[in-house]
């Protein structure tokens, strides 16, 4: 079945550092592939996606590549701010009849001033 | 923009009690969703929804849990006897349609308390 595996959390880091989250992928077939985040207290809201291989999709400073060689979509962001603190989740969706989401555990970032 | 709304945000109820969380899903949406994310876990998929039945449902979604499509705005998950194990933040979504290009949009979530 599908999967998807983040790297162990929380991250911290200082405002204006740059960020990496890893996730990798395990899917049949060719999936569309998310990031959704979760400010505190509020709900999922999509990040950013990518719906085929070498697609890259970018939201607010953040980026993510679909690499298939790798199935990876890792999230990168050049300098981070303070309001970017949130849990970062990695998903993917089959393109079967009924495009379920499949999420990673999640990632907590913190940043500091 | 248009968005995903829940009630109520937070729910308490005594361990055997049934319990509905409604959903408004984004109005010229078809298909709908309820996921719940158990504290410190994954967000898990519990159903799918589309055209008044059930598409696909996992195994979590045994024969306690239904949805319902009431009205023309309404998205219902009814738990019929609650366990303790059903305490978690249920969220509903709703994508316009299924195909490569579709995101669901999340609702802010209910948070379910089973005492």
């Amino acid at each position: 079945g599908n999967s998807v595996t983040q790297m162990e959390g929380p991250v911290t880091l200082s405002e204006e550092a740059f960020l990496t989250i890893n996730c990798t992928y395990t899917a049949t077939g060719y999936p569309s592939l998310f990031w959704y985040v979760q400010y505190p207290g509020e709900g999922l809201q999509l990040l950013l996606k990518a719906t085929k291989a070498d697609d890259k999709g970018s939201n607010k400073g953040f980026e993510a590549t679909y690499r298939k060689e790798t199935t990876s979509f890792h999230l990168e962001k050049g300098s981070v701010q303070v309001s970017d603190s949130a849990v970062y989740f990695c998903a993917l969706s089959d393109r079967g009849a009924n495009s379920k989401l499949t999420f990673g555990k999640g990632i907590t970032l913190s940043v500091r001033p | 923009e248009p968005e995903v709304t829940q009630t109520p945000s937070h729910q308490v109820t005594q361990m055997g009690q049934e319990v509905i969380l409604r959903c408004v899903p984004i109005s010229n949406h078809l298909y709908f969703y309820w996921y719940r994310q158990i504290l410190g876990q994954k967000v898990e998929f519990l159903v799918s929804f589309y055209n008044n039945e059930i598409s696909e449902k996992s195994e979590i979604f045994d024969d306690q849990f239904s949805v319902e499509r009431p009205d023309g705005s309404n998205f219902t998950l009814k738990i019929r006897s609650t366990k303790l194990e059903d305490s978690a933040m249920y969220f509903c979504a709703s994508s316009r349609d299924r195909g490569v290009t579709d995101t669901q949009y999340f609702g802010p979530g209910t948070r379910l308390t089973v005492l």
